[in-house]
């Protein structure tokens, strides 16, 4: 199963909006409505932040938003903040009954 | 508070096989509402997912490794744990056990939902003679 494909990075100032898009196939992305979004922190184990790609774990804040089209699942972080700077993965079921991450987006808050 | 804790050799030797095992406090790991699940990433890289396993055995694993890997639960010790066999320095990575949950259904009996929602603090092992 192939990783699926991430920015390697994205920046934003603080307050404005960013989007890190996540690239899949027919075998995953396009198939299921399994897509999960996840932050990390340096040193950090990672953090849900979203599944089922648009739904929001308690205590999640609503700057965070998913979405998905056709082949592309995109975490929104609007209102962006400076702890809102870390490494952010998607992931997604597979046709296989298996799991795969995207290859991981550094966000930089300029 | 439902806790995962991962423990094990910090130091593997090539062609070994490295064995890891999860801790779950504060909660039972025979809840019918969860799998439990092992990520590993390597130093400055991404996630890989491993393998999951649910409390009565029935596992999915990475078909990358599973031909060397083995997820095995033990439910007394509420403990779930991961054997990766034949290791080289490729496999030097931050090892991560997690929960995610499921549903029984009377139709399609376990549902697995695709997402982690609480992990361990993650747990060094390095490859190296």
């Amino acid at each position: 199963q192939s990783a699926l494909t991430q920015p390697a990075s994205v920046s934003g100032s603080p307050g404005q909006s960013i989007t890190i898009s996540c690239t899949g196939t027919s075998s995953d992305v396009v198939g299921y409505n399994y897509v999960s979004w996840y932050q990390q922190h340096p040193g950090k184990a990672p953090k849900l932040m979203i599944y089922d790609v648009s739904n929001r774990p308690s205590g999640v804040s609503n700057r965070f938003s998913g979405s998905k089209s056709g082949n592309t699942a995109s975490l929104t972080i609007s209102g962006l903040q400076a702890e809102d700077e870390a490494d952010y993965y998607c992931s997604s079921y597979t046709t296989s009954s298996t799991l795969v991450f995207g290859g991981g987006t550094k966000v930089t808050v300029l | 508070q439902l806790q995962l804790q991962e423990s094990g050799p910090g130091l593997v030797k090539p062609s070994e096989t490295l064995s890891l095992t999860c801790t779950v406090s504060g909660g039972s790991i025979s809840s019918s509402s969860y799998y439990w699940g092992w990520i590993r990433q390597p130093p400055g890289k991404g996630l890989e997912w491993i393998g999951s396993i649910y409390y009565s055995g029935s596992t999915y694993y990475n078909p990358s490794l599973k031909s060397r890997v083995t997820i095995s639960v033990d439910t007394s010790k509420n403990q779930f744990s991961l054997k990766l066999s034949s290791v080289t320095a490729a496999d030097t990575a931050v090892f991560y056990c997690a929960r995610h949950p499921a549903r029984i259904t009377m139709v399609r009996g376990v549902i697995v939902n695709w997402y982690f929602d609480l992990w361990g603090r993650g747990t060094l092992v390095t490859v190296s003679s």
